[in-house]
This record gives C-alpha cells, sequence and structure tokens, in this order.
C-alpha cells in the first residue's frame, strides 16, 4: 500500500466552528507533515512530525492543532478559523526525515472553506 | 537558508514535442536532495524524479530526465514525447538534510500544458 489517505475531502466550516481532519498512511512511515497550499501556489510547510513528536511547527497559529496518536495517523484540529485559512490542507509522509529517507508521499488533500 | 526559483510561471507544448522546465537554487551546503513534483489539475502531488547532489549522474525516469548542473546550482526538468497528461503544475523542491527535520524548500511552480 502505497498511499496517503485524507479525509474528508472538503470541508465547509464557520469560523466558531470546532473541525478536524485525517490523515493516514500505512506504509511503515515514520515522517509525518501537514501543509496548506494556496491556488496555484507551492505548498507550505505547517507541522513536521518524526516518530510521532513534533519536530517542526512553522510558527503556525494556535488555532490549528496538529496530534499523532500513532505512527500511521495524524490529525488537524481546527478552531475559531479565519476566512483566509480556506485552503487546500496536504498530508504528506516519508520513511525518515533524512537523506535518502525523505521521499514525501503526498494525499489527495482537504479542501477547506471557511465562511 | 535556501531558495529554488523557477523562471517560468507557465510553459506550453504540443504532444509528442519536447519541453524543458528550469529551476535554479542557492544554497551553501555540499550535501543536499532535489526533486521534481507533479500535481495535476484537482489530483494529487506525485514525485517524478529525484537527484542527489553527490552523484554527478544525471537522473532518469522514463520520459523524464533532469540536466543537474552543480556548479550552476541548476536542475532542469526535460519531458520527451510529451504527452496530455502532463499537463500539471511542476515544483521543484530541495532539502538540504542535516538538520532540516525534512523540510522541504519550494520553488513557485510552473504550469505546463500540452497541447493536442
Amino acid at each position: 500500500d502505497t498511499e496517503v489517505t485524507q479525509t474528508p475531502k472538503h470541508l465547509v466550516m464557520g469560523m466558531t466552528n470546532k473541525k478536524s481532519l485525517k490523515c493516514e498512511q500505512h506504509m511503515g512511515h515514520r515522517a509525518m507533515y501537514w501543509y496548506k497550499q494556496k491556488a496555484k501556489k507551492p505548498p507550505e510547510l505547517m507541522f513536521v512530525y518524526s516518530y510521532e513528536k513534533l519536530s517542526i511547527n512553522e510558527s503556525v497559529p494556535s488555532r490549528f492543532s496538529p496530534e499523532c496518536p500513532n505512527s500511521s495517523l495524524l490529525n488537524l484540529h481546527l478552531h475559531a478559523l479565519q476566512p483566509e485559512d480556506s485552503a487546500l490542507y496536504l498530508c504528506a509522509s516519508s520513511p525518515t526525515t533524512s537523506g535518502g529517507g525523505l521521499e514525501q508521499f503526498f494525499g489527495p488533500g482537504t479542501r477547506l472553506t471557511v465562511l | 537558508a535556501q531558495t529554488v526559483t523557477q523562471s517560468q510561471p507557465e510553459m506550453s507544448v504540443q504532444e509528442a514535442e519536447t519541453v524543458t522546465l528550469s529551476c535554479t537554487y542557492d544554497t551553501s551546503e555540499s550535501n543536499y536532495y532535489l526533486f521534481w513534483y507533479k500535481q495535476p489539475p484537482s489530483r494529487q502531488m506525485i514525485l517524478v524524479i529525484r537527484q542527489e547532489a553527490y552523484k554527478q549522474q544525471n537522473a532518469t525516469e522514463n520520459r523524464f530526465s533532469v540536466n543537474f548542473q552543480k556548479a550552476a546550482k541548476s536542475f532542469s526538468l526535460k519531458i520527451s514525447d510529451s504527452q496530455l497528461g502532463d499537463t500539471a503544475m511542476y515544483f521543484c523542491a530541495f532539502y538540504a538534510g542535516g538538520t532540516s527535520y525534512g523540510k522541504l524548500t519550494f520553488g513557485q511552480g510552473t504550469i505546463l500544458t500540452v497541447h493536442p
């Protein structure tokens, strides 16, 4: 299984809602990533987990809260988002975070709209 | 800090022809990795090709090949026999290793359209 899955595919939420994005991989990868991508722009890294520990937080606002319950699963909890947070949220995984183990496999993304 | 520059925001090519996408980067690192990723419209991003900086030989994957010029810090992607399915946004990406902890630096992307 060489796939990263993300649910839901689409999400519309109000500014006062609480929702979660889910990402799963069964490739035995030990690194997982959250990215935010605006249309026709490159992905912007938000968080990196390595061996289930948060290793990078790119100064993301606290209304985004990541969680890595186990090595296969990554969540992104959303609360009190702003309309400018509307974007495609991508999850990725890689065998490790270094050297030849870096190749990142991306999921299809969750298209988030904040009203 | 590393930077990656893709100077061609958009390109187009006729089916079956060859096209080259440009990428330059700036780094003081000696050991690093370079990647080309493809993101088709409304579809997920996939890795096209990768190059380890310590390898002198240019990487090749079927119709995709790179021209890696380490001294010039250039990493271009050549697509031969272009197909309609190659229509996508292409991102050049750089990884420095060391304490980067998996952080890729992406270029701004090139939108490639293949015309029938």
